[in-house]
């Protein structure tokens, strides 16, 4: 069975830094890539990065570019969010995500069941 | 960026209506048109990807159809348990889109 667990979410001040975990279960971790998605209080989903199966590929969203780093562990089965320099437009639950297999990059078949960020000062 | 549009926004529905929902995107996205459904409280869920295919484990009464910038998400005979609010999403391109949402009420 598929298992992904978020972990690493809390209450954080304006400016300061969290770390995201991902912890991947059930699969063979490196044959896919994975992603974060966030999902801001009662508001919609926006994709936020995705790390190719080696790490060789990444790709951000302008909103979190320069300030968020994705990255991966395969002997760990553990995708990572590292993000700095959070500001209150960063508060959201924070889905890990995994890639479906054939059906290109971007399409998310197993979804964990997120993190809470909440920035605050 | 490639925009996504949702419609409507959200709807009311009966059990066993036919209900449908769609997607149009700014600009051609093939058949690289995903679709989810998130329960209050819960992680999304892939119902129908590459516009048309059904994901596995899926009600056959959920469909797909669409290709370049216009999609629709039927479900055939609404049942009790579709509530929630519908998103397509595009993987076509990067960034990734998803449109704003359906929330789908069940009268």
């Amino acid at each position: 069975e598929v298992q992904l667990v978020e972990s690493g979410g809390g209450l954080v001040q304006p400016g300061r830094s969290l770390r995201l975990s991902c912890a991947a279960s059930g699969f063979t971790f490196d044959d896919y890539a994975m992603y974060w998605v966030r999902q801001g209080p009662g508001k919609g989903l926006e994709w936020v990065s995705g790390i190719s199966r080696f790490s060789d590929n990444i790709g951000y969203a302008d909103s979190v570019k320069g300030r968020f780093t994705i990255s991966r562990d395969n002997a760990k089965n553990s995708l990572y969010l590292q993000m700095n320099s959070l500001t209150t437009e960063d508060t959201a639950l924070y889905y890990c995500a995994k890639a479906k297999a054939g059906a290109g990059t971007g399409t998310f078949d197993y979804w964990g069941q997120g993190t809470l960020v909440s920035v605050s000062s | 960026d490639i925009q996504m549009t949702q419609s409507p926004s959200s709807l009311s529905a009966s059990v066993g209506d036919r209900v449908t929902i769609t997607c149009r995107t700014s600009q051609t996205t093939s058949t690289y048109l995903n679709w989810y459904q998130q329960k209050p409280g819960k992680a999304p869920k892939l119902l129908i990807y590459a516009a048309s295919s059904l994901q596995s484990g899926v009600p056959s009464r959920f469909s797909g159809s669409g290709s370049g910038t216009d999609f629709t998400l039927t479900i055939s005979s609404l049942q009790p348990e579709d509530f929630g609010t519908y998103y397509c999403q595009q993987s076509y391109s990067s960034p990734i889109t998803f449109g704003q949402g359906t929330r789908l009420e069940i009268k």
